[in-house]
């Protein structure tokens, strides 16, 4: 079993629509979730970043944690052509500078079509 | 732009061979990441540097070694190459958590290496 579950997609919806972008994971250390949006051929751009269980937003993006069930999502509101991108979820067992790398799920490619 | 600057763009070699990856963190940021992305592993960490010193390994090849100098910028060094090193390689840097708060994670634009 993968340490981070990402159901790779593709995932397509219309303009508009409200989208879910999900990731299990088996590690109850990791302590740190994180959403990266990745481009073709581009770096890894962080979205979100949380810490606790519940719901973070930021704009048109929400990030809703629940350890207990060892389950994340990334909701999209209103979404445009221009969210079209790979979506990687990530997390980590330490902040405050411990030695960590991340762990990645493997990416759901999102495709809004216009 | 992340501030997170690699070089080269694109690397094309043959098995055997020994190349060098080049990352400037952004300014300010004393922590250095690399990690490798190809199609069947997805993203997966390598090493961590901190001000000079190894912080943290991940999924590093032996074949595969990394550094990270006195001005903060970091080299990973890949020998002995194979076929199945091919992929995209990607630094990423953080601050330090009491002058951000967090120890979110920028990615640069990384070096795609195709080997022959």
């Amino acid at each position: 079993q993968k340490e981070v579950e990402q159901d790779p997609g593709p995932l397509s919806v219309p303009e508009g629509a409200i989208v879910s972008l999900n990731c299990t994971y088996s590690n109850s250390a990791f302590q740190y979730f994180m959403w990266y949006r990745q481009y073709s051929r581009k770096g890894p751009e962080l979205l979100m970043y949380t810490y606790s269980s519940g719901n973070k937003e930021d704009g048109r993006f929400t990030a809703q944690v629940d350890k207990s069930s060892k389950y994340i999502s990334l909701f999209i509101r209103d979404s445009q052509p221009s969210d079209s991108a790979t979506y990687l979820c990530a997390m980590s067992l330490y902040s405050g500078g411990g030695a960590d790398g991340l762990t990645f799920g493997k990416g759901t490619h999102l495709i809004i079509q216009p | 732009d992340s501030g997170v600057t690699q070089t080269p763009k694109h690397l094309i070699t043959a098995t055997g061979q020994r190349v060098t990856l080049r990352c400037s963190p952004r300014s300010g940021d004393l922590s250095v990441y690399w990690y490798q992305q190809s199609l069947d592993q997805g993203l997966q960490f390598l090493i961590q540097y901190y001000n000079g010193e190894e912080r943290a390994k991940g999924n590093i090849l032996e074949r595969f070694s990394a550094q990270q100098f006195p001005d903060l910028h970091s080299e990973l060094n890949l020998s002995s190459l194979e076929l199945g090193d091919s992929a995209l390689y990607f630094c990423a840097s953080s601050a330090p958590p009491v002058t951000s708060g967090t120890d979110e994670q920028f990615f640069g634009p990384g070096t795609r290496l195709t080997v022959l």
